[in-house]
């Protein structure tokens, strides 16, 4: 079993729906969790950082953690077709610097 | 400012040819990463470097790979005798601290190689 699931979709909606993206983890010494959003043939861009369980919300994007259940989700409000792009989450141990990646999600917005 | 730089972005070697992959980090940073993203997949780890220590090199999959980072700037994958198995995209990704957080890490575009 790998140390971070997620499930690789292809994952359809359209233009304005609320997306939900999730993953799970096993290693409970995970204690910062990031959302990196990756366009074809270009590198991961940073798209929420967050520490300890709770929400954070940034514009259209909330992150939320549960560490008490192992549970990481990105929600997107009023998707858009630049939303259309592969979502990994991903998380360290902190003092141990390297990020442990889930394997993408593939959303497509539709206009 | 200017983000995370790599050259080659694309590499096509034969097999049994040696390459070599570099990045620019963005100035300033201690940390810098290696990884691999293989098609399909989430990055894989291959190693760190904190200034010019490399402090992980548990990722990198066989003694064909090395990797340095003399000045504590920028770094320099090398692939020895490359296989077909070591087609893939090579991202490096920096962060401004070392172990004391924060850890966010900013990437490069990587360098796409296929190895033929």
């Amino acid at each position: 079993q790998k140390e971070v699931e997620q499930d690789p979709g292809p994952l359809s909606v359209p233009e304005g729906a609320i997306v939900s993206l999730n993953c799970t983890y096993s290693n409970s010494a995970f204690q910062y969790f990031m959302w990196y959003r990756q366009y074809s043939r270009k590198g991961p861009e940073l798209l929420m950082y967050t520490y300890s369980s709770g929400n954070k919300e940034d514009g259209r994007f909330t992150a939320q953690v549960d560490k008490s259940s192992k549970y990481i989700s990105l929600f997107i409000r009023d998707s858009q077709p630049s939303d259309s792009a592969t979502y990994l989450c991903a998380m360290n141990r902190g003092s141990q610097g390297n990020l442990i990646f889930g394997k993408g999600t593939k959303l497509s917005v539709k206009p | 400012g200017a983000g995370v730089s790599q050259s080659p972005r694309y590499k096509v070697a034969k097999r049994g040819q040696d390459v070599a992959l570099r990045c620019d980090p963005i100035s300033g940073h201690v940390s810098l990463f290696w990884y691999q993203q293989a098609l399909g997949q989430g990055p894989e780890f291959l190693t760190y470097f904190q200034n010019e220590a490399q402090l992980d090199k548990s990722g990198l999959p066989s003694d064909r790979f090395f990797a340095e980072r003399p000045e504590g700037s920028v770094s320099t994958l090398k692939i020895q005798r490359t296989q077909q198995e070591d087609s893939a995209v090579y991202l490096c990704a920096s962060s401004r601290s070392g172990t004391s957080g924060p850890y966010e890490q900013y990437f490069g575009p990587g360098t796409r190689l296929t190895v033929t």
